[in-house]
């Protein structure tokens, strides 16, 4: 089992309109990353929370981390081509920095 | 200038052969992390390197071995490939909580 459920796994958009990824676990994070991931290339941090109901908002991109820590979100508004890419959720149960990843969504935005 | 860097880009080998990929990272990070992402782009931890001494093995077989010579580089070795190490390898570095991602290393076993 993962420890970390990414829905959906693909999401195919056209360019414009709002899309929503869940992350989702049973366990519990002392905090969660979002990174997006292009072809050919390794994934790049996009956020990092780490307080229960904390939201961040980077331009277009709304991260939350739900209330329980157990939980995140990744909103975008009006997507754009260059959105496209892997978008992977990854959380650390320690502290240490020991990351366990998500199982991804693949996203694609039509021109 | 890069930050994480990996050789090669590329491997192609046959089965049972020993291989190494090489990492350096120069952000002067004290971590350094292996990772292996399968077909399905799931991304796995391997093994960390903190200080050049090993701090996680996530029961990874022990036909790969990570060698630190100094801060800045962690290899990666595998014995024996097999077909099921076909995957794509990043390396990673850290210091405090973000992780810089090298450019992977696909290798593929024939």
């Amino acid at each position: 089992t993962q420890l970390l459920e990414q829905s959906p796994q693909f999401l195919s958009i056209q360019e414009g309109e709002n899309l929503t990824v869940y992350c989702n676990s049973s366990s519990v994070f002392s905090s969660l990353q979002w990174y997006r991931q292009e072809p050919g290339e390794g994934p790049v941090l996009l956020v990092t929370v780490v307080t229960g109901g904390e939201v961040k908002k980077l331009k277009r991109l709304t991260f939350q981390f739900g209330d329980a820590r157990k939980d995140s979100s990744l909103h975008i508004t009006a997507a754009q081509p260059g959105d496209t890419g892997l978008y992977l959720c990854a959380g650390d149960q320690t502290g240490a920095n020991n990351l366990f990843f998500g199982t991804g969504t693949r996203l694609t935005v039509i021109p | 200038d890069t930050a994480v860097s990996q050789t090669p880009k590329y491997l192609v080998t046959q089965m049972g052969n020993d291989k190494s990929i090489k990492c350096e990272q120069n952000l002067g990070h004290d971590t350094m992390y292996w990772y292996k992402q399968d077909s399905k782009k799931f991304l796995k931890i391997m093994f960390s390197y903190n200080n050049k001494e090993l701090i996680i093995n996530e029961t990874v077989p022990n036909r790969f071995s990570p060698k630190s010579p100094d801060k800045a580089h962690l290899n990666l070795h595998i014995n024996s490939l097999e077909l099921g190490d076909s995957a794509v390898y990043f390396c990673a570095s850290s210091r405090i909580d973000t992780q810089y991602f090298g450019p992977g290393t696909r290798l593929t076993v024939l």
